[in-house]
């Protein structure tokens, strides 16, 4: 199994800054993704994290708003940037390996943002 | 219409009640995942599936591979599992989930 941490687990911040949000596998994972879930609805895939190289994004995610880094197979960092209120939401680190006929999902405890 | 659908959307039972919670989809997938959340946000995934069926303690889930069909089943309900349960698929031709809506329990005591 792996386990994932997510630092911070909540935060409130202004209009106009940014937020970077950590995430922490316990184990090495071939696959990091982050999802945004507001409020009352189901996860939204905002982009796959790739080790090494850039992000790929979902339709309606842009690389200038969310800022994506992967170093190494254990980590990943997510930026919101330039925050309207719009953004307020709960955003998800997950990892999933999948090898030998098993599929497998961890997900963070999430990060709960609130833009004023 | 949406990849995936989930019956019903919100979802009130007693204790000690057998829940069925149901999951259709619309694509060729590899895997079906149930997911809990609870209030805080974060997620577990309960189950993997991509055939017949899994038990694990009082939860039960199930695959019909053919009809496009799942159902997670809850039995002998208690408080504690009030939460949104949320079935994922992943396509047989690609690497993200696709998400339903999420059912909302509420247990009562």
């Amino acid at each position: 199994s792996a386990v994932i941490s997510q630092k911070p687990s909540r935060d409130i911040c202004q209009r106009g800054t940014s937020l970077t949000i950590q995430c922490q596998v316990d184990s090495q994972v071939t696959m990091m993704f982050w999802y945004r879930q507001q409020p009352g609805q189901s996860l939204t895939l905002i982009a796959t994290a790739n080790q090494g190289s850039e992000a790929t994004y979902e339709s309606g995610f842009v690389i200038d708003k969310f800022p994506i880094s992967r170093p190494n197979l254990t980590f990943s960092t997510l930026t919101v940037s330039n925050m309207s209120p719009e953004d307020s939401s709960i955003y998800l680190c997950s990892a999933g390996r999948r090898e030998l006929g098993t599929d497998t999902q961890y997900f963070g405890p999430g990060t709960r943002l609130t833009v004023l | 219409k949406n990849e995936v659908e989930q019956s019903p959307q919100n979802l009130t039972a007693q204790e000690g009640e057998f829940i069925t919670i149901n999951c259709s989809y619309s694509v060729g997938i590899s895997a079906l995942h149930w997911l809990q959340q609870h209030p805080g946000g974060g997620i577990v995934s309960l189950f993997m599936l991509s055939s017949g069926k899994k038990k694990h303690g009082r939860l039960i889930a199930t695959i019909n591979i053919q009809e496009k069909h799942s159902s997670l089943h809850i039995t002998a309900s208690h408080p504690r599992d009030s939460a949104v349960y949320i079935c994922a698929v992943r396509r047989t031709s690609g690497s993200r989930l696709t998400f339903g809506e999420g059912t909302q329990l509420t247990v009562n005591p």
